[in-house]
């Protein structure tokens, strides 16, 4: 079955960049998610990509992919005390994309002022 | 605005006492999903509808039933909750292949 695997806790200072990694089992995935989590609020989508592409980017946030080892990451430039929020990567292996997210445990990115 | 809503957001209960979680999305989404969320283990899949009277089980369905009559709503039903049962729960909402939108999520304590 999917099994997608996160670190519990990051510190980045603010100003420096932050990377958030995640690893996946499932070699069929066709589409991989990083979600936001604010205190007491629910998940927002930040950004996907498709299995076929290597990197993506938007803004702050470039998404890099490899297939080969199962990782992706989430690098956000210049990190605020606002980035500061559980970061959930999740898998999907479906062809539609969205019936059924495998979610990782959640990085918890705390930024040092 | 488009949104999925959540009610109640918060329940307190004791073991036994039958609960409806109610979800309810106004973006016309075919599909629908409930997941848990529980410390260290991130969140997972109780269950799933690609569309109306279609359901599937996701990760976690043991102890929990769904319907889904009509497209906009999808209630989360405990028959017979357990202490085991507290978590935050969230619903989620998307077309095919748009983003998944959430909930603001219910806590429930089951005592």
């Amino acid at each position: 079955g999917e099994d997608v695997e996160q670190s519990l806790f990051l510190s980045v200072r603010e100003g420096d960049s932050s990377v958030i990694n995640c690893t996946y089992t499932d070699s069929s995935s066709t589409y991989l998610y990083w979600y936001k989590q604010e205190p007491g609020a629910g998940l927002q989508l930040l950004t996907y990509i498709f299995s076929n592409m290597d990197m993506k980017q938007d803004q702050r946030l470039t998404v890099l992919l490899n297939k080969k080892d199962k990782h992706l990451s989430l690098r956000i430039a210049d990190t605020q005390t606002g980035d500061s929020a559980i970061y959930f990567c999740a898998e999907s292996i479906s062809n539609f994309g969205n019936e059924k997210l495998t979610f990782g445990t959640g990085t918890r990115l705390t930024i040092i002022p | 605005e488009a949104q999925v809503t959540q009610n109640p957001r918060y329940l307190i209960t004791v073991t036994g006492k039958k609960l409806t979680v109610t979800c309810s999305q106004n973006m016309n989404h075919e599909y629908m999903s409930w997941y848990r969320q529980d410390p260290g283990l991130g969140l997972r899949q109780i269950y799933y509808s690609m569309n109306v009277e279609v359901t599937d089980k996701g990760d976690v369905p043991e102890g929990y039933k769904v319907s889904r009559k009509e497209k906009r709503n999808f209630p989360l039903i405990l028959e017979s909750p357990s202490p085991n049962q507290t978590s935050l729960y969230f619903c989620a909402s998307s077309s095919r292949t748009g983003e998944q939108y959430f909930g603001p999520g219910t806590r429930l304590t089951v005592t």
